[in-house]
Order: C-alpha cells, then structure tokens, then sequence
C-alpha cells in the first residue's frame, strides 16, 4: 500500500468554523508533512513531523493547528480562516531516518473559504 | 538547500523523447537531485532521484553532468498523460527534512 489518503477532498467552511483535515498512511512513514498550494503555484511547506513530534513549523499562522495523533495519522485543525486561505492543502509521508527518501502525495483537500 | 533554476514552460511531440533541463550551480556535495511532477489537481508525484551517477527507472531517466550542476530528465516516449509541471529538487539527505518546491515546468505534450 504506496497510498496517502487525505479526507475530505473538498471542504467548504465560513470564517467563524472549526473544521479538521485528515490523512493517514500505513507505510510505516515516520515523517509527515503538510503543505499549502494556492493556484498555478508550487507547493508550500507548513509544517513536517518526524516520529510524531512536530519539527518544522514555517511561520504558519495559529489558526492553522497541527497534530499527529500516531504514527499513522496526520491532522491539520482549522479555525477562524481568511478567503485568502483557500487552497488546496496536501499531505506527504516518507521514510524519516534514511539518506535519501521519496516522499508519497495525498490528492489534497480543496479548501474554501467564505 | 541549493535553489534550482528551470524553463517554465516546454512543448513536446506524443511519442518523442522529452528532455527537461534543471540548472542547480549551489549544490553541495551531500545534496540530492529529485525530480516529483504534479498533473493537474492532482498531488505531487515521485519520479526519480540521484546523487552523482545517471539513474534510471520505469519512468524516466536521470543525467547528471560530472560537476553536478545542472540535470536533465529524460522521458523517452512522451504520452499525453506525462503533461504535468515538473519539479526539480536539490535536498539534503538524512531524517525528515522539507522538499522545498520552486516553480516547475510545465511539459505539454502535443498530439
């Protein structure tokens, strides 16, 4: 199983909602990642967890919340977000403790904000 | 990790070989050449990494020239499903660490 699974695929929530973005992988991966892409731009790093504990924050605003309940399980909390928020957020997963690692994808959530 | 410098746009003929150049002049000794591609709304995609040597896999091939600055990667029958943006990624290895994304190319493949 080569496969990151991102749920929801679109989300649709307002400036005052709390919502969660899930993803989970069981290839064993001890690095996560969350990453932000807004349209015809590249990805973005947010933040990346290795052995559940979160490693790289990249300046992310605290209404973006991360948590990595297990080793399988990747979650980013959602609260008070702006429009400009509105994009489409991926999850990765690699190998944490090799000198070289590919990272594996999930197909992303479509976040909108209104 | 050493920045990468790509065109931003190519065309390429079905069926033809597709050469996408990667211009990495910084790179350091213990950095990584990777290459992900991402087709449309989709998420990003692994293709193929090296160091030093030429790689090869199933998809694609990957040329280093002996200073280590600069990379192609060859797809070498294009299909319209390769049209995708190409990213080209200098990281360091070890444990987790940030791929960090510049802006592609975008591989159109014509019929």
């Amino acid at each position: 199983d080569t496969e990151v699974t991102q749920t929801p695929k679109h989300l649709v929530m307002g400036m005052t909602n709390k919502k969660s973005l899930k993803c989970e992988q069981h290839m064993g991966h001890r690095a996560m990642y969350w990453y932000k892409q807004k349209a015809k731009k590249p990805p973005e790093l947010m933040f990346v967890y290795s052995y559940e504990k979160l490693s790289i924050n990249e300046s992310v605003p605290s209404r973006f919340s991360p948590e990595c309940p297990n080793s399988s399980l990747l979650n980013l909390h959602l609260h008070a977000l702006q429009p400009e928020d509105s994009a489409l957020y991926l999850c990765a997963s690699s190998q944490a403790d090799r000198p070289y690692t590919e990272a594996f994808f999930g197909q992303g959530t479509r976040l909108t904000v209104v | 990790d050493a920045k990468t410098t790509q065109p931003p746009s190519m065309d390429c003929a079905e069926g033809r070989a597709a050469n996408l150049p990667c211009n990495h002049s910084t790179i350091s000794g213990n950095e990584y050449v990777y290459w992900y591609r991402q087709i449309h709304s989709q998420g990003p995609q692994y293709i193929i990494h090296g160091l030093k040597n030429n790689e090869t896999n199933e998809m694609a091939s990957l040329i280093i020239t002996e200073d280590r600055k600069s990379s192609t990667l060859i797809l070498p029958h294009a299909t319209l499903r390769d049209t995708a943006v190409y990213y080209c990624i200098v990281r360091v290895g070890g444990s987790a660490r940030q791929l960090t994304f510049g802006s592609g190319t975008q591989l159109t493949v014509l019929p």
